[in-house]
C-alpha cells in the first residue's frame, strides 16, 4: 500500500521568517492533496495538486509537485501565528487504493 | 463551519461499552469517510459509504462497525471498548464516487473526541 512520508515531524520558527514541508510517497502519486488542523480540530483543504511541476498557491502558502521524485513541497512565506498548527499531505493511491494521509508536521510560529 | 456536521463532540465512556458517532455529510456529497486519529497511529482511514453502500474499507476494527442511511448521515459504531480506542473520530464527505479524491478535497467535520476510561 501506498506511503507518505513527510519532513520535518515538528517545525518552530520565528514569525516572519519562511519554511518548507515535504512529503514523500513510497509510490507513484495521482494526486496529492494538503490540509491544514488546528490542534484537535477538524482538517482544512488548502489544495490539491495533480500535475507534475504543477505549482498553486493560497494567500502566502505554495505548493509543489515533483512528480518524478513523488514528492511535494509546501512553502510558507513570511509565516504568521496563525499559520501554526499540523500539516498533512494526503494521496489517492492507484485506482481503488484508499486515500492515504502523511503522519503530519507540527508548525509552531513564535511572535 | 464546514458543513459537515458530527455529534457528539466529546465522549467518556467505560471500557466494554458500545458507542455511536453520528455524522452528517455537507449537502449535496454522497460519500462519507470515517478517520480515526490517534498521537501514535496519525490519521488512519476506517471506511467510506457512497450513496448508502460500502465502498472502500482501511484498517476497520471486526467490533467497529458503519452504516449510511438513505439520508446520507452515517454512523459509526464502536463496541467492546478497549482503553486503545481512545483517539478522534473524524468523518469527512465529499461528492467524490468509486473512493476516488475530488479537485476539491474532502470536508471534514470537526470529530469526536472519544475517550475510554
Amino acid at each position: 500500500s501506498q506511503e507518505l512520508e513527510q519532513s520535518p515531524q515538528s517545525l518552530i520558527v520565528q514569525e516572519g521568517k519562511n519554511l518548507t514541508i515535504n512529503c514523500t510517497s513510497s509510490k507513484t502519486l495521482y494526486g496529492l492533496y494538503w490540509y491544514k488542523q488546528k490542534y484537535g480540530e477538524g482538517l482544512i483543504f488548502l489544495m490539491m495538486l495533480q500535475k507534475g511541476g504543477e505549482e498553486k498557491s493560497h494567500e502566502k502558502i505554495t505548493a509543489k509537485l515533483d512528480e518524478k521524485k513523488q514528492q511535494s513541497s509546501l512553502h510558507i512565506t513570511a509565516s504568521q501565528p496563525s499559520h501554526a498548527g499540523i500539516y498533512l499531505c494526503g494521496a489517492d493511491g492507484a485506482y481503488g487504493q484508499n486515500f492515504v494521509f502523511g503522519p503530519g508536521t507540527r508548525l509552531s510560529v513564535l511572535p | 463551519d464546514s458543513g459537515v456536521t458530527q455529534t457528539p463532540k466529546h465522549l467518556i465512556t467505560a471500557t466494554g461499552q458500545r458507542v455511536t458517532l453520528r455524522c452528517s455529510p455537507r449537502s449535496g456529497d454522497l460519500s462519507v469517510y470515517w478517520y480515526q486519529q490517534s498521537l501514535d497511529q496519525g490519521l488512519q482511514f476506517l471506511i467510506q459509504y457512497y450513496n448508502g453502500e460500502e465502498r472502500a474499507k482501511g484498517n476497520i476494527l471486526e467490533r467497529f462497525s458503519a452504516q449510511q442511511f438513505p439520508d446520507l448521515h452515517s454512523e459509526l459504531n464502536l463496541s467492546s471498548l478497549e482503553l486503545g480506542d481512545s483517539a478522534l473520530y473524524f468523518c469527512a464527505s465529499s461528492v467524490a464516487t468509486l473512493g476516488r479524491h475530488t479537485n476539491y478535497g474532502y470536508t471534514f467535520g470537526s470529530g469526536t473526541r472519544l475517550t475510554v476510561v
